[in-house]
């Protein structure tokens, strides 16, 4: 059973703090990883991906992998109360194209 | 260019219904997923197809679902007979093959069977 695991929340930060979500996978061979937001009531929206080990930066997002531990972070800089949402780990199992697993979701609020 | 676009946004319906869900995948996606999102269980594969193939429907929770994409523009999920448990957001999703494995989703379909 291919899983992702997700701590459910909430995460509260204060604005203009880091907020940092985690995620773990079953599979160690696992290919690719994905982050989306769903705010409340709308469809998941792709924040970024991550294919290598180590850290990939776009804006005050940062992707953080860790193949050896199975884990994968999405860190927040300067969190803003526009930021707050459930955030959704994936993870694609298999190379090529077969489907995502998600997690069941982060729900992080920033508090003003 | 236009997103994966759903009907209908909203559904209630009674127990015993019929109910068909319908998506439309981003032009040129050649890959259409239907997950199921509830709060017990998060989002799950429900189906997904390939080319209008279906590859894998092993998410289908029964009988009483089924999907169809008898074009590469056009895909139904039907639910006959419907039951309150299958209550929850149903999202249609599309991928190109060529571009990684970036999936978008619709809008989604939140039915209510009561």
């Amino acid at each position: 059973q291919k899983e992702v695991e997700q701590n459910s929340g909430p995460l509260s930060v204060p604005e203009g703090a880091i907020a940092s979500l985690n995620c773990t996978y079953s599979d160690r061979g696992s290919q690719s990883f994905f982050w989306y937001r769903q705010y409340s009531g709308k469809s998941p929206e792709l924040i970024m991906s991550i294919y290598s080990n180590g850290d990939k930066e776009d804006g005050r997002f940062t992707a953080q992998l860790n193949k050896a531990s199975q884990y994968v972070s999405l860190l927040i800089r300067d969190s803003q109360p526009s930021d707050s949402a459930t955030y959704l780990c994936a993870v694609n199992y298999e190379a090529g194209n077969t489907p995502l697993v998600f997690g069941k979701g982060t729900r992080l609020s920033v508090i003003a | 260019d236009a997103g994966v676009i759903q009907s209908p946004r909203h559904e209630v319906t009674e127990m015993g219904q019929e109910v068909t869900l319908r998506c439309k995948p981003i032009s040129g996606h050649d890959y259409l997923f239907w997950y199921r999102q509830t709060m017990m269980r998060g989002l799950e594969l429900l189906i997904y197809f390939n080319n209008n193939v279906p590859i894998d429907d092993s998410g289908m929770p029964e009988d009483r679902f089924s999907a169809k994409m008898p074009n590469a523009s056009f895909s139904t999920l039907k639910i006959q007979p419907s039951e309150p448990r299958d209550s929850a957001v149903y999202f249609c999703a599309s991928r190109s093959g060529y571009m990684g494995n970036t999936i978008y989703f619709g809008e989604g379909s939140w039915l209510t069977v009561v």
